[in-house]
């Protein structure tokens, strides 16, 4: 039974709009939630995190976003770039373990 | 600062052989994960070690599965005897806390496959 769920599983953007991954959680209990970012061979990569106590968090080009009343949080990426191109996984902290969806390719498109 | 190494990055071996994973974690970090991602899975933890100390193995998914961090450092995930559910890409993660604001970094994974 997934907790965390990522309804799709690719997307495509054109090069320099914004990209947008959406995610859903099913525990209300989880206090922290994290993006990854997967190359192909490569392991995940932390990417941004948000505490449950907040409702935005932003870093560079990276943005995540959290509505805990409809639990659902997004991350967008502007200006979208070629080396974006990859899997975006989002994951809760649940204790000592993390939780992740099965992930969204991102095809960034010339 | 080298990152998380695991070794090797493949193996291919035959159901009911033996094999051993090795993670190297990121140097003085005390916390070190074992994940696995099976194909058309999601990524799913196994277990963490605090040091030496196995602090929760509940994603261990049975006694075929054993790991070991002998004095602190590097940790072993040995799968006797091997079966063919067990393919997959078996991650090593650690980080120096557990705090929200001390990630878990990844290695590359090494690629199981049981023939």
């Amino acid at each position: 039974d997934q907790q965390v769920k990522q309804n799709s599983p690719s997307l495509s953007v054109q090069e320099g709009r914004i990209s947008i991954l959406n995610c859903d959680y099913t525990n209300s209990m989880f206090d922290y939630f994290l993006w990854y970012k997967k190359y192909p061979a490569e392991g995940p990569t932390f990417l941004i995190s948000i505490s449950s106590i907040k409702d935005k968090n932003e870093d560079g080009r990276f943005t995540v976003f959290l509505n805990k009343s409809a639990k659902h949080l997004s991350l967008h990426i502007v200006p979208s770039q070629p080396g974006d191109s990859a899997v975006y996984f989002c994951a809760a902290k649940d204790r000592d373990k993390i939780i992740f969806g099965k992930g969204t390719r991102l095809h960034i498109l010339p | 600062e080298a990152g998380v190494t695991q070794f090797p990055s493949h193996s291919v071996i035959e159901k009911g052989q033996t094999v051993t994973l090795r993670c190297d974690p990121i140097s003085g970090h005390d916390n070190l994960y074992w994940y696995r991602r099976v194909m058309g899975k999601e990524i799913k933890f196994l277990l963490h070690f605090v040091k030496e100390s196995k602090q929760d193995e509940s994603g261990m998914p049975n006694n075929r599965f054993l790991a070991e961090r002998t004095g602190g450092t590097y940790s072993t995930l040995k799968v006797q005897p091997a079966e063919l559910e067990d393919s997959g890409v078996y991650f090593c993660a650690s980080s120096a806390g557990t705090g929200w604001n001390q990630p878990q970094h990844f290695g590359d994974g090494t690629r199981l496959s049981i023939l």
